[in-house]
């Protein structure tokens, strides 16, 4: 049972260049989620999505994009990374929309870095 | 703005017991979330409430009262395998979790 695999693990990034962080489920759950996590911050959510086909802006979505074809693929884009975009990154997903009383299960994270 | 506190570190010995307590600001409550976090690892689900009294998951137990604002984790007979993160989350009025920074918990022989 896989649950919920993110990929890549880790990535050095050149600034400017364009990167898709891959996020793929089996649980069928509906609703799945982008965080982001930062030394001595509290985990941001960047872009969300309650049903394949519909998306929506988390609390720090400039920079970032996503789509939501099908119920267990949800990649995360960034279209032109920039430094402050250095972070790690945590895939989610729950069976519940918008968060729900579901609890998330996270992906193993992905770790990049944009010099 | 919202905000959720929780302690930044706390050290604890092998064998005790220890609470973390979590404070909020937030636009409406529809329920509070505790997760562990080991280093360089995902966050795990530990817990919910949404409301009053207390939720046990064998050596780890949640509180909530609302009306006298507690609000905590308690873990029991600490190992050592029990250091790690706990992170507080709390639903806001539109389901949207609130994330607090998280609580490192050093676990000592």
């Amino acid at each position: 049972i896989a649950g919920i695999t993110q990929a890549p693990t880790s990535q050095i990034l050149a600034a400017g260049r364009r990167m898709t962080l891959r996020c793929t489920q089996d649980m069928r759950h509906n609703a799945m989620y982008w965080y982001r996590q930062d030394l001595g911050l509290g985990l941001r959510l960047i872009h969300y999505s309650n049903t394949a086909g519909t998306t929506g802006k988390g609390e720090v979505p400039d920079g970032y994009s996503v789509s939501r074809a099908n119920t267990d693929d949800f990649p995360l884009t960034l279209a032109s990374a920039v430094p402050s975009q250095t972070s790690v990154y945590f895939c989610a997903s729950s069976d519940s929309g918008s968060g729900g009383t579901g609890e998330l299960f996270f992906g193993e994270g992905s770790r990049l870095t944009v010099l | 703005g919202q905000n959720i506190d929780q302690p930044t570190e706390m050290t604890a010995t092998e064998g005790a017991i220890v609470q973390i307590n979590c404070t909020y600001q937030t636009s409406g409550f529809n329920g509070l979330f505790w997760y562990q976090q080991h280093a360089g690892e995902a966050p795990t689900f530990l817990s919910y409430n949404v409301l009053d009294g207390l939720e046990e998951k064998g050596r780890f137990s949640s509180f909530l009262s609302r009306s006298k604002g507690y609000r905590y984790l308690l873990l029991k007979e600490l190992q050592m395998k029990d250091s790690a993160s706990y992170l507080c989350a709390v639903m806001d009025s539109n389901y949207q979790l609130i994330w607090g920074a998280g609580t490192k918990l050093i676990i000592k022989p």
